[in-house]
């Protein structure tokens, strides 16, 4: 399994850009960028996915580097409910049925 | 929304005891997994399940079996539970093409 590489932790203020990064240097070319977000005693919860432009949505963009080896999800304003462990994986369109689930990086928001 | 949903949020089971995890999807995807998640370790597969009737062992199967009678429901079964069996549960499901949706997780502890 293609696997990813997070910081531990970050922190930032309330009503601040959040910029998460994440280095995939063995992604192939059939992996989808997928970030999920935990909250406490909660299941993961999907946010966003992108194969190789740029994405936004309603809760965030993601940002793809041009080589794909690099991605970086936005939180354009923290909220304090927006605290939890954020994760990004890779998965294969040719065997989606296997990922790599790592540590992730938990995200401290202060008001 | 789409959902799915772990029957039980909290269970304390006895040593040796026969548990049954229950998960519902709502969204008729073919493809069902049940993960558990350790502090440390990130998510592991114990098993998934591509179609109704069908199963495939994950990373970690021993000591949990499965079961799937019909598309919308995914039981996870500790033949006899053990303390090394404590953990948090989650079971989430997928169509080829779409993100994962994760039930809220059940954090099992056998005493």
């Amino acid at each position: 399994d293609a696997k990813t590489t997070q910081p531990n932790s970050m922190e930032s203020n309330e009503e601040e850009p959040v910029h998460l990064p994440c280095n995939h240097s063995t992604i192939s070319g059939t992996d989808y960028i997928h970030w999920y977000r935990q909250l406490p005693s909660q299941g993961p919860e999907y946010v966003i996915h992108g194969l190789t432009s740029n994405v936004n949505n309603r809760m965030a963009s993601l940002a793809i580097a041009e080589d794909r080896k690099s991605s970086t999800l936005i939180l354009h304003r923290a909220t304090l409910r927006d605290a939890a462990v954020y994760y990004c994986i890779l998965i294969s369109t040719a065997n989606f049925n296997k990922f790599y689930f790592g540590s992730g990086t938990k995200l401290n928001v202060k008001p | 929304d789409v959902k799915v949903t772990q029957s039980s949020r909290y269970l304390v089971k006895r040593t040796g005891e026969k548990v049954f995890l229950e998960c519902v999807q709502d969204m008729d995807h073919e493809n069902m997994f049940w993960y558990r998640q350790d502090p440390g370790l990130g998510l592991r597969l114990i098993y998934f399940s591509y179609d109704v009737k069908m199963k495939e062992k994950g990373d970690i199967p021993e000591g949990y079996s499965v079961s799937r009678e019909k598309k919308e429901r995914f039981s996870l079964i500790l033949e006899s539970a053990s303390t090394n069996q404590t953990s948090m549960y989650l079971c989430a499901s997928i169509d080829r093409g779409s993100s994962y949706t994760f039930g809220s997780g059940t954090r099992l502890t056998v005493v």
